[in-house]
């Protein structure tokens, strides 16, 4: 199975921030990587695919970086609603792994 | 709009089957991959398994012994059969739609308690 792994797991910024979550692959999965956020109580919703991909209806301050190992979802500048946990998945190859989360909160 | 919504038993007993019914609307089973996703309490998302419009399924090997996914095309339903489930089966069960890799819908997600 292929590890996900991301950093920080919880991190505290305030409104105006620019914020980047990095996510790390245990073996290379090219560009196979997307990235979610979730609020509390509701589905996971997606952010961006195919690594750098922007998500029909997605705000332009969310975008994403790398390929191989190393990935990053950066939010340009935080609004009020962007606080929530976000998840990286890998689609490269069966099982379908998420990694562990990365909750943002208020400082 | 494509809607996906789950239904099923909240709380099933140890030992016993879980099963939940994922309706889907604004689009037909019949193309795309549909995959389960469960999440316990506090704790983040684990691949359950997908199956595809032609009738193939793929499971999580942690969860392979105990799995079936099963679609009716003239429902428009995908279906998930847990057995032998344990407390740690306790979990929101969300179905989502498979496009390309990711997950672009998603259901509001249904509780599964596991308990006596």
């Amino acid at each position: 199975d292929i590890q996900m792994t991301q950093s920080p797991s919880s991190l505290s910024a305030s409104v105006g921030d620019r914020v980047t979550i990095t996510c790390r692959a245990s073996q290379s999965i090219s560009n196979y990587l997307n990235w979610y956020q979730q609020k509390p109580g509701k589905a996971p919703k997606l952010l961006i695919y195919a690594a750098s991909s922007l998500q029909s209806g997605v705000p332009s301050r969310f975008s994403g970086s790398g390929s191989g190992t190393d990935f990053t979802l950066t939010i340009s500048s935080l609004q009020p609603e962007d606080f929530a946990t976000f998840y990286c998945q890998q689609s490269y190859s069966t099982p379908i792994t998420f990694g562990q989360g990365t909750r943002l909160e208020i400082k | 709009q494509v809607q996906l919504q789950e239904s099923g038993p909240g709380l099933v007993k140890p030992s016993e089957t879980l099963s939940l019914t994922c309706t889907v609307s604004g689009g037909s089973i019949s193309s795309y991959y549909w995959s389960w996703i469960r999440q316990p309490p506090g704790k983040g998302l684990e691949w359950i398994g997908y199956i595809h419009y032609s009738g193939s399924t793929n499971y999580s090997p942690s969860l392979k012994s105990r799995v079936t996914i099963s679609g009716d095309k003239s429902k428009n339903q995908v279906s998930l059969e847990l057995s032998s489930v344990t407390a740690a089966d306790t979990a929101v069960y969300y179905c989502a739609r498979r496009s390309g890799g990711f997950f672009d819908y998603w259901g509001q997600g249904t509780l599964v308690t596991v308990s006596s």
